[in-house]
C-alpha cells in the first residue's frame, strides 16, 4: 500500500524557516517524481514544487521560488521542502504528492497534509 | 500559465440523480499530435487531502466507481457523476498538466438536495 507521511509542520513567525518532510513507503520511491502542493485555509489547491526521480530537474511556482528549496533522499526514501522568509500567505496545509505513473503531472497518491502556519 | 474555470461554484442535486460540472482552460490542454487531453480530476472530502478520479480527461483511477465520468477536449471539460450517492459529497477539482505550473480550477463543492 503506497503510503506519504508528511511531517515537520507548526507555528514560525513571519521570515522564520521550517523544513518539512515526506515518509514515503508502499512503491519504488526512486522511480516517481514528486511534488508538493498546498492549501490555504478554506481555499483551493496549489501546485508548490516538483523534482524529479533522478533529482535532475526541478520547478518551483513562482511564489516561493528563491525562498523554497525541494530535495529527496532516495535511500531514504524521503522528500523534503525547506521554506525560508515565510511569509503570512505561505500559511496553509502542504500536501506530499506522488506524480503520475509516465512522469506526468498529475498526482496519483497524496498524503494527508502537514499544517504551516505563519503569523507573529 | 493557464487558468482552470470550474462551473458552478457550488450543486446541490438530489441522491440518485445526475451532478455535472464543467471545467475551462484559458488555452487548450489537448496535444495533437497524441490525441491527449492533459486534464485531471480530484475529490476532496472535508479533512481529507484529494483523491484522484480521472487524468486524460477521461481515464478512471483504479478503485473509482463508473458512475464517475469525465469528458472533453481542447479547453472545455466535465466531470459527470450519473447517480450522486451520499458518499460523493465532496468539494471537486480539476487540473491541468499540459504545461508547467500545472494549475487547479477553483473547485466544485457537491451537496446533497
Amino acid at each position: 500500500e503506497v503510503q506519504l507521511v508528511e511531517s515537520g509542520g507548526g507555528l514560525v513567525q513571519p521570515g522564520g524557516s521550517l523544513r518539512l518532510s515526506c515518509a514515503a513507503s508502499g512503491f519504488n520511491f526512486n522511480s516517481y517524481e514528486m511534488n508538493w502542493v498546498r492549501q490555504a485555509p478554506g481555499k483551493g489547491l496549489e501546485w508548490v514544487s516538483y523534482i524529479s526521480s533522478s533529482v535532475s530537474t526541478i520547478y518551483y511556482a513562482d511564489s516561493v521560488k528563491g525562498r523554497f528549496t525541494i530535495s529527496r533522499d532516495n535511500a531514504r526514501n524521503s522528500l523534503y521542502l525547506q521554506l525560508n522568509s515565510l511569509r503570512a500567505e505561505d500559511t496553509a496545509v502542504y500536501y506530499c504528492a506522488r506524480g503520475g505513473s509516465g512522469s506526468y503531472f498529475f498526482f496519483d497518491y497524496w498524503g494527508q497534509g502537514t499544517l504551516v502556519t505563519v503569523s507573529s | 500559465d493557464i487558468v482552470m474555470t470550474q462551473s458552478p461554484d457550488s450543486l446541490a442535486v438530489s441522491l440518485g440523480e445526475r451532478a455535472t460540472i464543467n471545467c475551462k482552460s484559458s488555452q487548450s490542454v489537448s496535444y495533437s499530435s497524441n490525441n491527449k487531453k492533459y486534464l485531471a480530476w480530484y475529490q476532496q472530502k472535508s479533512g481529507q487531502p484529494p483523491k484522484l478520479l480521472i487524468y486524460w480527461a477521461s481515464t478512471r483511477e483504479s478503485g473509482v466507481p463508473d458512475r464517475f465520468s469525465g469528458s472533453g477536449s481542447g479547453t472545455d471539460f466535465t466531470l459527470t457523476i450519473s447517480s450522486l450517492q451520499a458518499e460523493d459529497v465532496a468539494v471537486y477539482y480539476c487540473q491541468q498538466y499540459y504545461s508547467t505550473p500545472p494549475t487547479f480550477g477553483q473547485g466544485t463543492k457537491v451537496e446533497i438536495k
